[in-house]
């Protein structure tokens, strides 16, 4: 119950194009899904993060789409460009796993010239 | 900003030797913060939770004896591989909690590489 599942596990876009990277969690106690970005030999950087309480939202070209009954949630990356190119992580916590983050397995993203 | 720093940001070491980690919050105090282990391609794996003051809560089939943990401070907690074996080489990453509540963000460290010889 505490899984995240993400998919795809690497996506391949031109840029300019919009990757999609989805999730889905199962416990219905997380209120709380940041999006993290990681490039080789570095540590994770958050992104943009949403709650429960809204279906979307937006951070410069990032945006994130919360469906709260499907117990889903997407990042969407406008325009994209080659220095997007990263491994992208979705998490959620709650206040039941004290705020405990529980990853998504990860999607590497590329974004050709 | 929120910045978090980990020392060193790689080690090498003989197998038997142990090796300490230092991860620092730099322009806030952060009450908890966490120690996750990464291998390549993979997820982050989480490993433990630190309090400031009290003892670390390890996670489900983490050797709290190899991994030892100690948060002295609000800024400060560091993670000790003892007696270090090539199994153990990994990228070792902290974060910390920004404020009190348990909803507040978590901020990563740039990491630490330890291969063990």
């Amino acid at each position: 119950q505490q899984q995240v599942k993400q998919s795809p596990q690497s996506l391949i876009v031109q840029k300019g194009g919009i990757p999609i990277i989805n999730c889905a969690y199962e416990n219905t106690a997380f209120d709380y899904f940041p999006w993290y970005q990681q490039f080789p030999g570095k540590g994770p950087a958050l992104l943009i993060a949403i709650r429960p309480d809204v279906s979307e939202k937006k951070e410069g070209r990032f945006t994130i789409s919360f469906n709260k009954s499907a117990k889903q949630f997407s990042l969407h990356i406008m325009d994209s460009q080659p220095g997007d190119s990263a491994t992208y992580f979705c998490a959620a916590s709650g206040e039941t796993s004290g705020s405990r983050l529980t990853f998504g397995e990860g999607t590497q993203l590329t974004v050709n010239p | 900003g929120a910045v978090v720093s980990q020392h060193p940001s790689r080690v090498i070491c003989k197998s038997g030797t142990s090796v300490k980690i230092e991860c620092r919050s730099l322009d806030f105090q952060a009450t908890t913060m966490f120690w996750y282990r990464q291998f390549p391609k993979q997820s982050l794996m989480l490993m433990a939770t630190s309090n400031e003051g009290s003892k670390a809560t390890y996670e489900q089939g983490v050797e709290k004896d190899k991994f030892l943990i100690n948060h002295a401070s609000l800024t400060l907690s560091t993670l000790t591989v003892t007696s270090a074996h090539p199994e153990d080489s990994s990228f070792y990453i902290c974060s910390a909690r920004k404020g009190p509540a348990v909803g507040e963000t978590q901020y990563f460290g740039p990491g630490t590489r330890l291969l063990v010889l």
